[in-house]
Formats: C-alpha cells, structure tokens, sequence
C-alpha cells in the first residue's frame, strides 16, 4: 500500500471549514484513498473513502486531485467535537489475498478546533 | 447492535503475568484484527482473522497468541507480559466485501479499546 504524508497539526475555528491535506504521490491504480479519525482514547472511526472522484456523506466531502497524487479531507462546518487525529490511508481493492484489508496507520494530523 | 466490544477496559499487569483480551462482535463479520497503538503513534496490526478457525500474523505478533473458534469472538491472549506490551489495544471487524465504490462493505468498525500497562 502507498505511504501518505499528512501535516502533524492544524487548528481550526468552531463553524469554519476544516481542510485536511494528504499527500500520496506513489498511489497506484487500484488503491483507494480511506480517511478515519480518532477522538482522544477511543478506537478510530471510519469518516470516508474514495478513488478518483470527489465524494460526500453526511460527515464530510473527500476531495482528490486529478492526478490522485493528494486529497483534502473538508469538514465543512467544524466542531469542538471533531478535534481527533485523522488518518489518511491509501490501500489496494485487494480486500482479501495479501492485503487482508489491513490498515495502515502513519501518525496522521492532529486537528484542533477552537472556540 | 452493540458493534465491536472489549473487556477489560483497563489492566495492570506485572512482568511475567498472562492475560486474555476479549473481543466480541455483533455484525456478523468475518474478518477481525487486533492492533496495538503506542502513545503518540499510529495503530499496528498484530494479528487477524478472516473467518473462524482462521488466523494470521500481522505486523508485530511477537509476545501474542490469537485464537478464532467462533465468528463473533477473537481473543488476544498475552502469555508472559513485557514492559514493551504497555500498550491501548483495539479489536476492530469487517464484513469481507471487496473494497471500493459508494457501497463498499471495506469499513473497519473499531471497539472502544483496552489500555494495558506492564510493570
């Protein structure tokens, strides 16, 4: 699977919009671009996943750049209770075989939001 | 549901001690994996299963045993605990559908973890 980079810290304003950028230069194909987050000492939570298209749900919108070499993770309206360590993973369709669908966690970006 | 749950939520254990860290899931997936979290850094894959009877080493299995009779439960079983297992531990479950697409079934679903400290 691709490694990623992510800025170790990012602040935010309550009500803002939150823009979370990763960097996967070496993506290939067949990898998709996953985001999870981790509010203090709980287990991590799936936020949302995608391959070259831009998507949404109900958390937030996943921006990837044409080439997929980065995306941006945007909270759109950013609260006290979104302040986590998000993770950008990328990894391979191969859900089963190898990968297992293992996932792998670099140290991803410590996002505040502030009042 | 309940999703994926875990017992004890905090242990202190001493050198040499052994312990079993229960894992249960409701949802009827196949695929579970214990991973570890050191403080300050990302999560690593100790082992997994992808079905009962099933299991496999992941990235850092050294001091653990695995075990899958049933498809709800996974434990992860410490014979002889070292100061370096001082660790959080998540269990986590998928159902063992092929990644990708809005409808993809590839989401890991993470318990609330066990904080383990050895002395």
């Amino acid at each position: 699977d691709a490694k990623t980079t992510q800025p170790p810290s990012m602040d935010c304003a309550e009500g803002r919009a939150a823009n979370l950028p990763c960097n996967h230069s070496t993506i290939s194909g067949n990898e998709y671009v996953y985001w999870y987050r981790q509010i203090h000492s709980q287990g991590p939570q799936y936020i949302i996943h995608g391959l070259k298209n831009n998507e949404t749900n109900e958390m937030a919108s996943l921006i990837i750049t044409e080439d997929r070499k980065s995306s941006t993770l945007i909270l759109p309206h950013a609260t006290l209770r979104d302040t986590a360590v998000y993770y950008c993973i990328v990894r391979s369709t191969n859900a089963g075989g190898t990968s297992y669908g293992k996932l792998t966690f670099g140290q991803g970006t410590i996002l505040t939001v502030h009042p | 549901n309940a999703g994926v749950t875990q017992t004890p939520k905090f242990r202190i254990l001493k050198i040499g001690q052994s312990m079993t860290l229960q894992c249960t899931q409701d949802m009827n997936h196949n695929y579970m994996y214990w991973y570890r979290q050191d403080p300050g850094m990302g999560l690593k894959l100790i082992y997994y299963s992808v079905g009962a009877g099933i299991t496999d080493k992941g990235e850092v299995p050294n001091g653990y045993n695995v075990s899958r009779s049933t498809t709800e439960d996974f434990p992860l079983r410490l014979e002889l605990a070292a100061p370096s297992q001082t660790s959080v531990y998540f269990c986590a479950s998928r159902f063992p559908g092929l990644a990708g697409g809005p409808y993809s079934t590839d989401t890991q679903y993470f318990g609330p973890g066990t904080r383990l400290t050895v002395l």
